[in-house]
């Protein structure tokens, strides 16, 4: 167990609707990204939050967007869903974005399975 | 040009064997970390073994060590003793300041270890 925790674990919707993926990082991480691993697209790097800002986007459609809050929690959002949409996706955290950044190990949590009808 | 390679789709090896999963890398950086991290069946992704540029011994976790040749800009990682369960897909990753250090990751090697 990483300490990642999100929910929900499955989401099965419809095409066009909206849905919000949560991500609670572990205990003292201030970092927290986004994947989605799709099997066409792989592991794609969405977005990175510190402490409540954004720091780095990646693959991010206009479509989706995230945020922080001020207990670290941190909720994706998905919306006008497309069936190509369908995929796993992932939250880790880090404990930071300064000083050895090369060493910043993300952990991941489990993961939601989004599927998209 | 990939920053990431993994040459090994798939691999098939006989439980007990040793196993190395093959990782190149490109980066100009002087200081960048080397991850590998292991996705089972079940889905959820986890970290296993660091390696940073500068570090002068071979990072080893329990069965899991990592093969770093930083002439040859390759970090294999090598598990002793394979077990049923490292059955699983594996991933190699980099951060480098080149890309802002966010994650950079190969497009992994599925293990299968046979009984």
């Amino acid at each position: 167990d990483s300490g990642v925790t999100q929910t929900p674990k499955h989401l099965i919707t419809a095409t066009g609707q909206r849905v919000t993926l949560r991500c609670s990082p572990r205990s003292g991480d201030l970092s927290v990204y986004w994947y989605q691993q799709s099997l066409d697209q792989g592991l794609q790097f969405l977005i990175h939050y510190y402490n409540g800002e954004e720091r780095a986007k990646g693959n991010i459609l206009e479509r989706f967007s995230a945020q922080q809050f001020p207990d670290l929690h941190s909720e994706l959002n998905l919306s006008s869903l497309e069936l190509g949409d369908s995929a796993l996706y992932f939250c880790a955290s880090s404990p930071r974005t300064s000083g050895s950044l090369r060493a910043d190990t993300q952990y991941f949590g489990p993961g939601t399975r989004l599927t998209v009808l | 040009a990939q920053k990431i390679t993994q040459t090994q789709p798939g691999m098939f090896v006989q439980e007990k064997e040793a196993v190395t999963l093959d990782c190149t890398y490109d980066t100009s950086d002087q200081s960048y970390g080397l991850f590998w991290y292991k996705q089972p069946s079940s889905g959820e992704m986890i970290f296993l073994i660091y390696q940073g540029s500068y570090d002068e011994q071979n990072a080893t976790e329990g069965r899991y060590s990592l093969n770093f040749q930083k002439a040859r800009k390759s970090a294999n990682l090598v598990i002793s003793a394979s077990q049923l369960g490292d059955s699983a897909m594996y991933f190699c990753a980099m951060r480098e300041r080149a890309s802002n250090y966010q994650l950079i990751w190969g497009a992994g090697t599925k293990l299968i270890i046979k009984p």
